[in-house]
């Protein structure tokens, strides 16, 4: 069965710095790997996934992931950080041998934005 | 596009009471799922289903009960609500077939006394 890890609860960054939030799975293989942000009251939003191929993925709103095979890692980038990019992040994984999109879930990482 | 519609947003109800959360997608997708969220858990699979008159348990399935009888509509009941059923419920969908981005509903904030 798959995992995901994202070590970090709570993150604060500054207006105008650069983000990186952490993202490790646990699968036998290359799992399909996704970025999902939730707004506070509101539902799960898809920011970029990753299926094969280039290991640099670009998604809406200016973010992007490496996957890192070496390291089973699928970090999250934004080279600088707007006031309106506070909300919580997820990263999930889903297995490749499955018929169906049955992701399993992080426990999310709570990004702060400081003036 | 209305996308995935949940009903309730908000729910209060007492200890073994049961009821319905409503989940209905417009997309034609086959496959179908719900989730609780809780503080410092993630969201976590209740109950699947990869078309009409299939359905599966996922990772919580304990004190929930599924069927999904259109390819539209996917309801999670609660026979006894219990306090620890507390939560956040997301429904998902998607087009089917592994790796499928799930597109969620804005959730039903479930509160049990």
């Amino acid at each position: 069965a798959q995992s995901v890890t994202q070590p970090d609860i709570h993150i604060t960054v500054s207006e105008g710095a650069s983000l990186e939030l952490r993202c490790n799975y646990s699968y036998g293989a290359t799992p399909y790997l996704f970025w999902y942000v939730q707004s506070p009251g509101q539902g799960l939003q898809l920011l970029l996934k990753y299926f094969s191929g280039d290991t640099l993925v670009q998604g809406i709103k200016g973010f992007e992931a490496e996957f890192k095979r070496s390291q089973s890692s699928f970090n999250l980038r934004k080279p600088s950080v707007h006031w309106s990019d506070a909300a919580e992040y997820f990263c999930a994984v889903g297995a490749t041998d499955s018929g169906y999109s049955t992701l399993t879930f992080g426990k999310g990482t709570m990004l702060l934005v400081s003036p | 596009n209305a996308g995935v519609t949940q009903t309730p947003k908000f729910q209060v109800l007492k200890t073994g009471q049961s009821m319905t959360l409503q989940c209905a997608q417009d997309m034609n997708h086959e496959y179908m799922s719900w989730y609780r969220q809780d503080p410092g858990m993630g969201l976590r699979l209740i109950h699947y289903s990869v078309g009409a008159g299939i359905t599966d348990q996922g990772e919580v399935p304990n004190g929930y009960n599924v069927s999904r009888s259109t390819t539209e509509d996917f309801p999670l009941r609660l026979l006894s609500a219990a306090p620890s059923q507390t939560s956040v419920y997301f429904c998902a969908s998607s087009y089917g077939g592994a790796g499928s981005p799930l597109h969620f509903g804005n959730g039903t904030r479930l509160t049990v006394t």
